[in-house]
């Protein structure tokens, strides 16, 4: 089975703090993405990754920048994080389309 | 039970009853589609995917249908059991290759009555 594991379940920091989120994933897959999911929004995709060192824009990257060092980790980091960053973070890993999510990460920015 | 429309935020169904769940995609060139599960707390699941090469795909107790005419996808659950409460996404892949990204329709919660 695949296993995508986030570094923390609940997380919570205060304005202007630089955050790390943490992803892995164990399959070998090429491909990796961040998401942000907020009530009435759905899920939006902030960053992804087709391989290592590698990094593409999603849709809302503003606010946020990504590291890929490894093939199986996959960062998100806050600079400097604002209150309006509170939400539930999920990584995905694919290596075709089918995307496996990890458990999620809820962020509160106080 | 059955949602209808865009978006339809939650449907209420009867244990034992089937559900139906609704969801209208975007890109007619989308060649690629995926329902998820999410349930409280926890990341989304795969239920089942199907492309666009074909109309209907079944698994266990699900089916997917596919309307390419009118850009509708559904989920048929059957025989609902209250651990398939959680809210349900479909996906569409745009892009093409391995590299497409996917993209999330708002979701539908389903709640299932005992």
């Amino acid at each position: 089975d695949v296993k995508v594991t986030q570094s923390s379940r609940y997380l919570v920091k205060r304005t202007g703090e630089k955050v790390f989120l943490e992803c892995v994933q164990d399959m070998d897959h090429e491909n990796m993405f961040w998401y942000r999911q907020d009530p009435g929004l759905g899920l939006r995709l902030i960053y992804f990754s087709y391989d290592v060192k590698m990094k593409e824009k999603g849709d809302i990257p503003e606010g946020y920048s990504v590291s890929r060092e490894k093939k199986e980790r996959f960062s998100l980091i806050l600079e400097s994080a604002s209150t309006n960053q509170t939400s539930m973070y999920l990584c995905a890993s694919s290596l075709r389309w089918e995307q496996y999510f990890g458990p999620g990460t809820r962020l509160t920015v106080t | 039970g059955e949602s209808v429309g865009l978006h339809l935020p939650t449907l209420s169904v009867q244990e034992g009853d089937n559900s139906i769940i609704n969801c209208a995609y975007s890109n007619s060139a989308s060649d690629y589609f995926i329902w998820y599960k999410q349930e409280s707390g926890k990341g989304p699941q795969f239920i089942i995917d199907i492309r666009s090469n074909m109309d209907k795909r079944q698994g266990q107790r699900v089916t997917v249908l596919l309307n390419k005419t009118v850009k509708h996808l559904s989920l048929q659950i059957a025989a609902t059991q209250p651990g398939d409460s959680a809210v349900y996404f479909c996906a569409e892949k745009h892009g093409s290759g391995n590299t497409g990204k996917l993209i999330f329709g708002q979701g539908t919660t389903l709640q299932v009555k005992p």
